[in-house]
């Protein structure tokens, strides 16, 4: 079956600094969605990008479909931002609409 | 807009109990709703997909007479842990699909902690 991967695995912040979370994945996909999973469990979504790019306030987030991949900036990061990154995608060749999630990017921003 | 709730948000039983865990998506229709397990420090694992009016679709592994799932309108999924043992201790997330031609966005609800003794 298709396969997500997320780099890095964990990431440390200073206030302040930006980041840029990566997402590959080994076929092609009908949809592709960015979440943050905030210490409540909470899943948030950030991004419904199965390609091209979008921006919201300090995160954008950019889909290249052709080479397998997607990107996820975060810029001036503050303690808020602190949690888990998921990146999701639905398999192109089916149409069940089930999301196969990466493993994450734990990210803990320092005041 | 898009929002989904779960009820409860955690529960505690005895073993041997059987618990029923609510979804409804609160501003939209969905035909297709999901549920997902995580254990901690781990990805999500996708259970099975409820289908409105239909049978849900479980995934390979997953037993189907332990987890009960009732799709019964647009708007409410409910799964039913049946004869839970503490191994079935678990954080259970459901989402619900936003569906509109080719737009195809998945929203989750807040997650139901579940630890049985």
């Amino acid at each position: 079956g298709i396969q997500v991967e997320q780099s890095p695995p964990d990431l440390i912040l200073q206030e302040g600094a930006n980041s840029t979370l990566r997402c590959n994945f080994s076929d092609s996909v009908n949809n592709l969605q960015w979440f943050h999973q905030n210490p409540w469990g909470q899943l948030i979504n950030l991004f419904y990008i199965p390609s091209g790019t979008k921006q919201n306030g300090r995160l954008s987030a950019t889909t290249v479909a052709t080479e397998r991949y997607s990107l996820l900036y975060i810029s001036s990061s503050q303690t808020t931002d602190s949690g888990v990154y998921f990146c999701a995608i639905t398999d192109g060749s089916s149409n069940t609409g089930k999301l196969i999630f990466g493993q994450g990017t734990t990210l803990q921003v320092k005041p | 807009g898009a929002v989904v709730s779960q009820h409860p948000s955690w529960v505690i039983c005895k073993s041997g109990t059987s618990v029923k865990i609510e979804c409804r998506s609160l501003d939209f229709q969905a035909t297709t709703m999901f549920w997902y397990r995580q254990f901690p420090k781990q990805s999500l694992m996708l259970m099975a997909t409820s289908n409105e009016g239909s049978k849900a679709t479980y995934e390979q592994g997953v037993e189907k007479d332990k987890f009960l799932i009732n799709h019964a309108s647009l708007t409410l999924s409910t799964l039913t842990v049946t004869s839970a043992h503490p191994e079935d201790s678990s954080f259970y997330i459901c989402s619900a699909r936003l569906t509109r031609s080719s737009y195809n966005e998945q929203f989750f609800g807040p997650g139901t902690r579940l630890t049985v003794l």
